[in-house]
């Protein structure tokens, strides 16, 4: 069964530091992967996808992604933290050819001044 | 161009009554999608439309339904109520079908069961 397990509940890291969430799927064939942010009282705002070619993608706000099938991963990561990118972050599968997304359980990401 | 809206933003109902919810996809998207939003089951896919056709469905109970209009409007319903129904409820639409398409998501109903 396709499924998406985003290992850290919460993480606390300081204002200008790096930050890596974890982010592992389960998925038959090749996946549609997608990180969203989501502040408070907020939708769901896409950061970045990975559909094919390069494993490493850009997104928006600095961050960026790296795609390894061999861990089955798709680790978000932004070099230097802000206290705006506080929000909850989740990592998404794509079902194919459905517009079905399928969460994982999310990342709350607190900044400390 | 506008994005995603949907209403009412808040809602408050008591066990046992319905609802409806309304999704208003951006301009010229065809494709909307509806997920349910609670701090214990996270973000669950409730059901897809394209063309004013349902074309998934998620592991709900027949409780919950929707349609899709020919303006691409979509609402969804829940009937009788239960307590554990109290959580966000997310729209989203896309240009076409497929989860390679970006999804646009809404601010979302906050729906209260007491």
């Amino acid at each position: 069964a396709q499924s998406v397990t985003q290992p850290d509940i919460h993480i606390t890291v300081s204002e200008g530091a790096s930050l890596e969430l974890r982010c592992n799927y389960s998925y038959g064939a090749t996946p549609y992967l997608f990180w969203y942010v989501q502040s408070p009282g907020q939708g769901l705002q896409l950061l970045l996808k990975y559909f094919s070619g390069d494993t490493l993608v850009q997104g928006i706000k600095g961050f960026e992604a790296e795609f390894k099938r061999s861990q089955s991963s798709f680790n978000l990561r932004k070099p230097s933290v802000h206290w705006s990118d506080a929000a909850e972050y989740f990592c998404a599968v794509g079902a194919g050819n459905t517009g079905k997304l399928i969460f994982g359980q999310g990342t709350t990401l607190q900044v400390k001044p | 161009k506008a994005g995603v809206t949907q209403t009412p933003r808040y809602l408050i109902k008591t066990r046992g009554q319905q609802v409806t919810l309304s999704c208003s996809p951006i301009s010229g998207h065809r494709s909307v999608s509806w997920y349910q939003q609670t701090p214990g089951q996270g973000l669950q896919f409730l059901f897809e439309y394209f063309s004013e056709t349902q074309r998934n469905k998620g592991n709900f109970p027949g409780r919950f339904s929707g349609r899709q209009f020919s303006n691409s409007r979509s609402e969804m319903n829940v009937s009788t109520l239960e307590l554990g129904d109290s959580a966000l409820y997310l729209c989203a639409s896309s240009f076409i079908r497929g989860s390679y398409n970006e999804q646009f998501f809404g601010p979302g109903t906050r729906l209260t069961v007491l």
